[in-house]
């Protein structure tokens, strides 16, 4: 089955503790995305990849970083998370980097509490 | 930059009768224009975009939109409400030739009462 998987889908940690949300597709696509919702802003950009080891910034990167070592995979990974960093993320692929009719494709998203 | 307008954050129905949730764009160029749903403790999902050709675009669940360039504006509307039809709704707009950017709305909450 063609789908996004994220993991952890919760997690509580505590300020200050390094963590990683993973995210994988299994739809070979070239571009990758990291979202956060918050309520009443809707989804915010974070990072994006258009392809391995091609990251670039969204619209809200601090306090964030990524990596794309490999097609299918585009960990988030917080390295010292602080309580405004509590959020629901969401990973999101698309087939081809530069396809704007192109649907992006969402995974079941991660709920993040920082305490 | 484009933008997205959704107007109403939280919009009740009966079931039965017509939703229709609103959303307006601007954007500096042709715009690319999708509607997302999310349900309770699941991603989102794509109900139907517009890209180019006939402006009524018809979604999955009887979910169906009608982009006007004119009133910049790219409503959602389904005749007839169904329970399982409460959940959130995201309207996106990508700018032509602007790759791969979602710009969302900040969403409309639909709750759907018998």
């Amino acid at each position: 089955e063609a789908q996004v998987t994220q993991n952890p889908r919760y997690l509580i940690t505590v300020t200050g503790k390094k963590l990683t949300v993973t995210c994988s597709q299994n739809m070979n696509h070239e571009y990758m995305s990291w979202y956060r919702q918050d309520p009443g802003l809707g989804l915010r950009q974070i990072y994006y990849s258009m392809n391995v080891e091609v990251t670039d910034k969204g619209d809200v990167p601090e306090g964030y970083k990524v990596s794309r070592k490999e097609k299918r995979n585009f960990p988030l990974i917080l390295e010292s998370p602080s309580p405004n960093q509590t959020s629901l993320y969401f990973c999101a692929s698309s087939l081809r980097r530069g396809g704007t009719t192109d649907t992006q494709y969402f995974g079941p998203g991660t709920r993040l509490t920082v305490l | 930059a484009q933008s997205v307008t959704q107007l109403g954050s939280h919009v009740s129905v009966s079931e039965g009768a017509l939703v229709l949730l609103r959303c307006n764009y601007s954007s500096s160029v042709p715009p690319y224009l999708f509607w997302y749903v999310q349900y309770p403790n699941q991603g989102l999902q794509l109900l139907l975009k517009y890209t180019t050709g006939a402006t009524l675009v018809k979604g999955i669940n009887g979910f169906e939109a009608e982009f006007k360039k004119s009133e910049t504006s790219f409503h959602l509307t389904k005749p007839s409400a169904h329970m399982s039809d409460a959940a959130e709704y995201f309207c996106a707009v990508k700018r032509a030739g602007g790759g791969n950017k979602l710009t969302f709305g900040t969403g409309t909450q639909l709750k759907v009462e018998l």
